[in-house]
């Protein structure tokens, strides 16, 4: 079954401890992103990668550091968490070939930062 | 400020009637998507439309693209209880790979 896996889907966890949010996809996607959604602000991209190795910036990069060292996963790394970071973060992957770039999302990981 | 911005931020209606939801954005684009959540849940991609495209139908969904007005609506018709979701118009900015989402329409539909 194609899917975008996250783990955890839920985390609680106290500032400044490092955490890391998996991303895995089997769809052979070039593309994937990490998005953060808030209440009244909907989904702001944070990092996206067109490929392996190949990584840039979102609208909220502030935080967070990504890698793409495999093409199926995209992992979402917060060295020092923050209370402001408390969020519904996804995780997407896209399809580069072809015509239409279909975001595929991930189940969500809920995080909260006490 | 977002690109994308959805009208209303939320509407009820009843079980077969239409619903419309409109999607302003800022500059040029390659192409607009929309999309649904369920309550909490991941994101499902509905339809794309491309920037040289007018309308577009998928089942009981309807989109338009005006670039001129920088607009969009998605039409639901004959609405079904389980219609009820958010719904997110996403523009992907000319000559960048990001991709934009707006701020979401909440639908309910009551049976």
């Amino acid at each position: 079954e194609a899917q975008v896996t996250q783990n955890p889907r839920y985390l609680i966890t106290v500032t400044g401890k490092k955490l890391t949010v998996t991303c895995s996809q089997n769809m052979n996607h070039e593309y994937m992103s990490w998005y953060r959604q808030d209440p009244g602000l909907g989904l702001r991209q944070i990092y996206y990668s067109m490929n392996v190795e190949v990584t840039d910036k979102g609208d909220v990069p502030e935080g967070y550091k990504v890698s793409r060292k495999e093409k199926r996963n995209f992992p979402l790394i917060l060295e020092s968490p923050s209370p402001n970071q408390t969020s519904l973060y996804f995780c997407a992957s896209s399809s580069l070939q072809g015509a239409d770039y279909e975001q595929y999302f991930g189940p969500g990981t809920r995080l909260t930062v006490t | 400020s977002q690109q994308g911005e959805e009208d209303p931020q939320a509407l009820s209606i009843q079980e077969g009637e239409n619903a419309t939801m409109n999607c302003s954005y800022k500059t040029s684009i390659n192409n607009l998507q929309w999309y649904r959540q369920n309550s909490g849940r991941g994101l499902v991609h509905l339809i794309l439309i491309r920037s040289n495209e007018r309308e577009k139908h998928s089942g009981r969904l309807r989109v338009t693209l005006d670039t001129s007005k920088k607009s969009s609506s998605l039409l639901i018709t004959a609405s079904r209880a389980a219609d009820t979701a958010s719904y997110f118009c996403a523009t992907d900015l000319y000559n960048t790979d990001k991709l934009i989402f707006g701020t979401g329409t909440r639908l309910q539909v009551f049976p």
